[in-house]
């Protein structure tokens, strides 16, 4: 069975950082490319970048809208992914997914993240 | 960035219709749109994948057209669990962008 679940969300202040993380399990993680997604509540989905599988490398690719201060990695021993997150905005306030894509297309029940002080 | 939207953004439909929804690119992005359901308090969900390919696990319900501009996704009868949010996403150009979200709902 396919398991993404993704944990470090919380409230942070502006101006702070914070480290998400997600756990996969049950697909082959290196074969896979792996993303995060955000959704503020009520709104559609943003695309804040991703990771390519070990075929393409593990190279990376941002969203203008958070190059710079996101950044995302992974652990291809542990099957995990990150995302680092810098100097955090309110409007960055949302529920974040990470999401393998490739052969399959999974997602994690997301993770609430709160920019308020 | 592609813009895409969607319409409607809200549709009230009864169990058995025949429902679309469309969305449009604002510039081509060949057959690189995904169709997405996300019902509350969950992930979005993978329905249609390159514009026109059902996803493994899929109910032949749904299906997709289009190519270019403009993309349909089409719910053949409508049956309760359908009542989710519907989303369209291309995949043609970096960064993927989503359009703004169908709610269909049941008369």
């Amino acid at each position: 069975e396919v398991k993404l679940l993704e944990s470090g969300g919380g409230l942070v202040q502006p101006g702070g950082s914070m480290r998400l993380s997600c756990a996969a399990s049950g697909f082959t993680f290196t074969d896979f490319y792996m993303n995060w997604i955000r959704q503020p509540a009520g709104k559609a989905p943003e695309w804040l970048g991703f990771i390519r599988n070990k075929a393409n490398g593990y190279t990376t690719e941002y969203n203008p809208s958070v190059k710079g201060r996101f950044t995302i990695s992974r652990d291809n021993t542990q099957n995990m992914l990150y995302l680092q997150m810098n100097t955090l905005r309110a409007e960055d306030t949302a529920t974040y997914y990470c999401a393998g894509t490739g052969r399959g297309d999974y997602w994690g029940q997301g993770v609430m993240v709160t920019v308020s002080s | 960035d592609i813009q895409m939207t969607q319409s409607p953004s809200f549709l009230s439909a009864s169990v058995g219709d025949r429902v679309t929804i469309n969305c449009k690119a604002s510039q081509n992005i060949n057959r690189y749109l995904n169709w997405y359901q996300q019902k509350l308090g969950e992930a979005p969900k993978l329905l249609i994948y390159n514009a026109n390919s059902l996803q493994t696990g899929i109910p032949s319900r749904f299906s997709g057209s289009g190519s270019g501009t403009d993309f349909t996704l089409t719910i053949s009868s409508l049956q309760p669990e359908d009542v989710a949010t519907y989303f369209c996403l291309q995949h043609n150009s970096w960064p993927r962008t989503f359009g703004a979200g169908t709610k269909l709902e049941l008369k």
